[in-house]
């Protein structure tokens, strides 16, 4: 099966600043790549995702930037705010239909005022 | 548009006992996926239904069962739980051929 890796574990940023979280996965057949933000006691919510034959997507502050022959993605968040502060997850799936979602470990992203 | 529900919100069971979450899925969404969220960790996938059939099972035992009704909603059943079956058990309703999928808040099992 499918490892995804996420790095890092806990981010830091001074309100302002950018933040970058980091993801590998081992399967080549992947194809769909959605970055979930978890914030405490919620449920996650899909903020972006991008699929293999786009290599850079982005909506407002929120980018994801995908290579696909290095089998990693990026999510990328500028200009951060305080309420950016949750968790984040990227996940990946081979098949359209997610019966295959792997996720990674988690980010807890803190965004200080 | 409903978005999706899922009861209880929170549970507390035995080791050896059975349990049965419910999940109704977003408005007109005929797929539903389930997964468990170990704390501090993320969520893995259990299994998928799409018209009343398992369709995709990640690496969980058969004490986790299934199913899904005529109304699109389901239930995950667990038998003979373990401590380690304690975690957050969410929902997630697709459409079928859509990536898109939407979590519902989640039932919170905690095993003694």
């Amino acid at each position: 099966g499918e490892n995804v890796e996420q790095h890092p574990s806990t981010l830091s940023v001074q309100e302002g600043d950018s933040a970058v979280i980091k993801c590998t996965y081992s399967d080549s057949a992947s194809n769909y790549f959605p970055w979930y933000k978890q914030e405490l006691g919620k449920r996650p919510q899909l903020i972006i995702d991008i699929r293999s034959n786009v290599g850079e997507k982005k909506d407002q502050r929120i980018a994801v930037t995908l290579n696909k022959t290095a089998k990693h993605f990026s999510l990328h968040i500028t200009e951060t705010q305080p309420e950016d502060s949750a968790v984040y997850f990227c996940a990946a799936s081979r098949t359209s239909n997610n019966n295959d979602m792997r996720f990674g470990a988690g980010t807890r992203l803190t965004v200080k005022p | 548009e409903t978005g999706v529900t899922q009861s209880p919100t929170h549970l507390i069971k035995t080791r050896g006992q059975q349990v049965t979450l419910r999940c109704s899925s977003q408005s007109g969404h005929n797929t539903v996926s389930w997964y468990q969220q170990a704390l501090g960790q993320g969520p893995q996938f259990i299994f998928q239904y799409y018209r009343e059939e398992e369709n995709g099972r990640g690496n969980f035992p058969p004490r986790f069962s299934g199913l899904q009704f005529p109304n699109y909603s389901s239930e995950l059943n667990v038998n003979a739980l373990e401590l380690d079956d304690s975690a957050l058990y969410l929902c997630a309703s697709s459409l079928r051929y859509s990536e898109t999928q939407y979590f519902g808040p989640g039932t919170r099992l905690l095993v003694l």
